[in-house]
């Protein structure tokens, strides 16, 4: 089985400042890894996933995240944040071996400040 | 627009009741996941479906049941409703079985509010 820990449920950030968004999992077996937004009153959207290769993912609207395996982590980043980045962030996990469903953190909310 | 469609948008019904939400997936997609999003609980995987078959089940309750049609559109109900149900219930879509890799576009939800 596999959980997701989202270690800030609120992270408020001036405009055009940096943002980390931290999530941690625990997983028995090997996973591919996604980082998900949710905007207002929409539904989720992808923003990047990890599945081989180069451990620094790069993904819409200049968000990236980095996978360490050592410290189980998949941090999401964004070097100057925007007033439309605020919007809920969720990371999420699914086993490699298939036909497993996603499984989500508790999801972060950034908020923007001008 | 991720083109995943879902009616109704909103819900509102009394404990007791049954309702069915709707969810059509992209074009060309096979594949229909349901979530559940509760303050409490967060996200929470119900149930998935391909091409007409139950493929896996998650935390969904014996009064939900879910269903994919020939047209590939599905549909999840939800009987005797407690107010513990009022929630946003998601649907996504992707085109492949269930593989790890696969990319699920989500609907914008149907929000539903038990009284």
């Amino acid at each position: 089985a596999q959980s997701v820990t989202q270690l800030d449920s609120q992270v408020p950030v001036f405009e055009e400042a940096p943002v980390e968004l931290r999530c941690n999992y625990s997983s028995s077996v090997s996973v591919y890894l996604f980082w998900y937004v949710q905007y207002p009153n929409q539904g989720l959207q992808l923003l990047l996933k990890y599945l081989s290769g180069s451990t620094l993912v790069k993904g819409i609207n200049g968000f990236e995240a980095e996978f360490n395996k050592s410290q189980t982590s998949f941090h999401l980043r964004k070097p100057s944040v925007h007033i439309s980045d605020t919007a809920e962030y969720f990371c999420a996990v699914r086993s490699i071996s298939g036909n497993t469903p996603l499984v989500f953190g508790k999801g972060t909310r950034l908020s923007v400040i001008a | 627009d991720s083109g995943v469609t879902q009616t109704p948008k909103h819900l509102i019904t009394a404990t007791g009741q049954r309702v069915t939400l709707r969810c059509s997936p992209r074009s060309g997609d096979l594949s229909v996941y349901w979530y559940q999003q509760s303050l409490d609980q967060g996200l929470q995987f119900l149930i998935h479906y391909y091409n007409g078959e139950e493929r896996a089940k998650g935390n969904i309750l014996e009064r939900f049941s879910a269903q994919q049609f020939p047209d590939l559109h599905s549909e999840l109900n939800l009987s005797s409703l407690e107010l513990g149900d009022s929630a946003l219930y998601f649907c996504a879509s992707s085109s492949t079985s269930g593989l790890g890799t696969d990319t699920q576009y989500f609907g914008p939800g149907t929000r539903l509010t038990v009284l």
